[in-house]
């Protein structure tokens, strides 16, 4: 257990409504990422955050916005929720391994979004 | 950049049999390269993972998976098929120990069969 929690898991919405989605973690990482799931595409980044305050875009970024005021918490938001954006979105964070970096990745439990 | 493809989006196989997973990749430095799986409804679990020292790597649930730089492949394989393997695995690449991002496949989909 990677000590990881999204809110909400599950979020019916409707096209041009902000959502936001949070990303809890209780181990003290510094790197974060939103990745966003769908068929066919596999994962893919949107944003990722290397330190408070510190965030940087990913591959599908347009639409996104995302904010990190303390460690523990990295947020997701969509400024106008289109239904493009419906997906699966999961959070993750980088573990070290006796303070080595090997570029592995633990993920929560994911947060549905369907923007109708 | 760095970039996966995995050939296949489904795979069939009958329980007992072999399964084999392509992954192929392409990375400008010495790639850190991974496997994971997702359950139904389930987050990502790690499989396995490369990172520079043995070529040939053993994961959970007896699957393995050899790194080939010639080929630029990082194939998954397990001997003999349970029920329980049906999910979806995806293949990841990052930059080396400098890296920051995993790039992820598509994904494929396995179906065992009784």
């Amino acid at each position: 257990d990677a000590g990881i929690t999204q809110s909400p898991r599950h979020k019916v919405t409707e096209t041009g409504t902000p959502v936001t989605l949070r990303c809890h973690q209780t181990e003290n990482h510094r790197y974060m990422y939103w990745y966003r799931q769908d068929p066919g595409h596999g994962l893919r980044l949107i944003h990722y955050s290397y330190g408070v305050k510190d965030t940087d875009k990913g591959e599908v970024s347009d639409g996104y916005s995302v904010s990190r005021s303390k460690t523990e918490d990295f947020l997701l938001t969509l400024e106008s929720a289109t239904s493009s954006q419906t997906s699966v979105y999961f959070c993750a964070i980088r573990r070290a391994s006796s303070g080595l970096n090997t570029g592995e990745l633990f993920f929560g439990e994911g947060s549905r979004l369907t923007v109708l | 950049a760095q970039s996966v493809t995995q050939l296949g989006s489904h795979v069939s196989v009958s329980e007992g049999a072999l399964v084999l997973l392509r992954c192929n990749y392409s990375s400008s430095v010495p790639p850190y390269l991974f496997w994971y799986v997702q359950y139904p409804n389930q987050g990502l679990q790690l499989l396995l993972k490369y990172t520079s020292a043995a070529t040939l790597v053993k994961g959970i649930n007896g699957f393995e998976a050899e790194f080939k730089k010639s080929e630029t492949s990082f194939h998954l394989t397990k001997p003999s098929a349970h029920m329980s393997d049906a999910a979806e695995y995806f293949c990841a690449v990052s930059e080396g120990a400098a890296g920051n991002k995993l790039t992820f496949g598509g994904g494929t989909r396995v179906l065992v069969k009784p």
